[in-house]
């Protein structure tokens, strides 16, 4: 069982590039979501989606798209990338929403460097 | 929105000894979790605890909801027990997790 799996680990564009960091959870998790970890600053969530064709935006979710076309995937879209985005990027899925015992299962991050 | 705040932000540790962790929070929530991110980033759920006690092992916690608080108790830390512990909560009727900044410990050999 992969859990949730996040590709690539890292990764460097140039401003103004775009990209797309790939999602994937294989638990059937209705729950995901998109998190950057800057230092000093915790994790501050970009988008979720509690199922598939349903997203919505976080704390911080300008200059970043997402969609959730199957349950299983979850793709976090860098339209222009800004040094401002420098960051670590994490994906988390959850059973059943954010109520009950539904705990969040995190993906191993993605280092992203925006030159 | 709601507040997260976290405190100490760092502690550091002689292997053997206990801690105590806080997380303050500024309104209603309906789901709180403890996670441990190790030394080498990767995340792990500790506790779900919308209120309440839960122990497991040397870790235990508690979410006294009525009054915004809650606490991770570590006992007896080992050298493994280092690294950034966070909670994050969710208030009703809404599907955000917020996190608070974190607590870094680091426990001493």
């Amino acid at each position: 069982n992969a859990g949730v799996t996040q590709t690539p680990k890292f990764q460097v564009l140039k401003t103004g590039q775009s990209m797309t960091l790939q999602c994937a959870q294989d638990m059937n998790h209705e729950y995901m979501s998109w998190y950057r970890q800057d230092p000093g600053m915790g994790l501050r969530l970009i988008h979720y989606s509690v199922g598939a064709g349903i997203t919505d935006q976080g704390e911080v979710p300008n200059g970043y798209n997402v969609s959730r076309s199957t349950t299983e995937d979850f793709p976090l879209r860098l339209l222009s990338a800004a040094p401002s985005q420098t960051s670590v990027y994490f994906c988390a899925s959850s059973g059943g929403g954010t109520s009950g015992a539904n705990v969040l299962t995190f993906g191993a991050g993605s280092r992203l460097t925006v030159l | 929105g709601i507040q997260v705040e976290q405190s100490p932000p760092d502690l550091i540790l002689q292997e053997g000894a206990n801690s105590t962790l806080r997380c303050n929070f500024s309104d209603s929530v309906n789901n709180l979790q403890w996670f441990h991110q190790n030394p080498w980033g990767q995340l792990i759920n500790l506790f779900y605890i919308p209120s309440g006690t839960k122990q497991n092992g040397r870790l235990s916690a508690t979410t006294v909801a009525t009054e915004r608080y809650s606490l991770l108790y570590i006992s007896s830390s080992q050298t493994t027990d280092s690294g950034v512990y966070f909670c994050a909560v969710v208030t009703s009727g809404t599907y955000k997790y917020i996190f608070g900044t974190g607590t870094r410990l680091k426990v001493l050999a």
